[in-house]
């Protein structure tokens, strides 16, 4: 069973430090890799995407990929309130083509 | 204004009923999702297309069933078989695989919430 993990959370930081989302994958050749920020009660929406190793800015936000330790993370710079949700990491797995498979979300609190 | 509709967006369903959950895209999205997405859980696949008249089963197909009659169009019914539907149903589509620009992104539409009465 090719599985992605996340820490649960709830992560909380201050307004204005930077928020740091890790995700772990079992499948060595897994593709393309996702995140996706999911308010509550709301459906999830695309804000990084990331297929080569090293790091992709786009913002506050910057992904990270290391497919040597199967590790992908998401940094938010100067966190907002309304950067409070569940960030959901998301894989494309081997042979998969367009299937994605979710981790459970890590929920973010940013605090005034 | 281009977007993934789903419909209705709170549905009750009676026990022994079968309900259809419709959606809707205007992307040209060849592919499209159905998954299931439980309180503090991720999102769980059911059924997936990759083109017209085609469609197979995710991880959680048991007591769900699809068409696609329509490229635009993939509505999941929930029938009676289905033990604990109650849900947040979410929708997704995405660009046929394969190429320097499609590395297999899906996009939501907003879900629809079913109860179980």
């Amino acid at each position: 069973q090719k599985e992605v993990e996340q820490n649960s959370g709830p992560l909380s930081v201050p307004e204005g430090a930077i928020a740091s989302l890790n995700c772990t994958y079992s499948d060595r050749v897994s593709q393309s890799f996702f995140w996706y920020r999911q308010y509550s009660g709301k459906s999830p929406e695309l804000i990084m995407s990331i297929y080569s190793n090293g790091d992709k800015e786009d913002g506050r936000f910057t992904a990270q990929l290391n497919k040597a330790s199967q590790y992908v993370s998401l940094l938010i710079r100067d966190s907002q309130p309304s950067d409070s949700a569940t960030y959901l990491c998301a894989v494309v797995p081997s042979g998969g083509y367009n299937k994605l498979i979710f981790g459970a979300g890590t929920r973010l609190a940013v605090h005034p | 204004d281009g977007g993934i509709t789903q419909s209705p967006k709170y549905l009750f369903r009676k026990e022994g009923q079968n309900v259809t959950l419709s959606c809707e895209q205007n992307l040209n999205h060849d592919a499209m999702y159905w998954y299931r997405q439980d309180p503090g859980q991720g999102l769980r696949l059911i059924y997936y297309s990759q083109i017209v008249n085609d469609f197979q089963k995710g991880d959680i197909a048991e007591g769900y069933s699809v068409s696609r009659e329509k490229k635009e169009s993939f509505p999941l019914t929930v029938t009676s078989a289905q033990k604990n539907p109650t849900a947040f149903y979410l929708c997704a589509s995405s660009m046929a695989w394969g190429g320097a620009q499609l590395r297999g992104e899906q996009f939501f539409g907003p879900g629809t919430r079913l109860t179980v009465l």
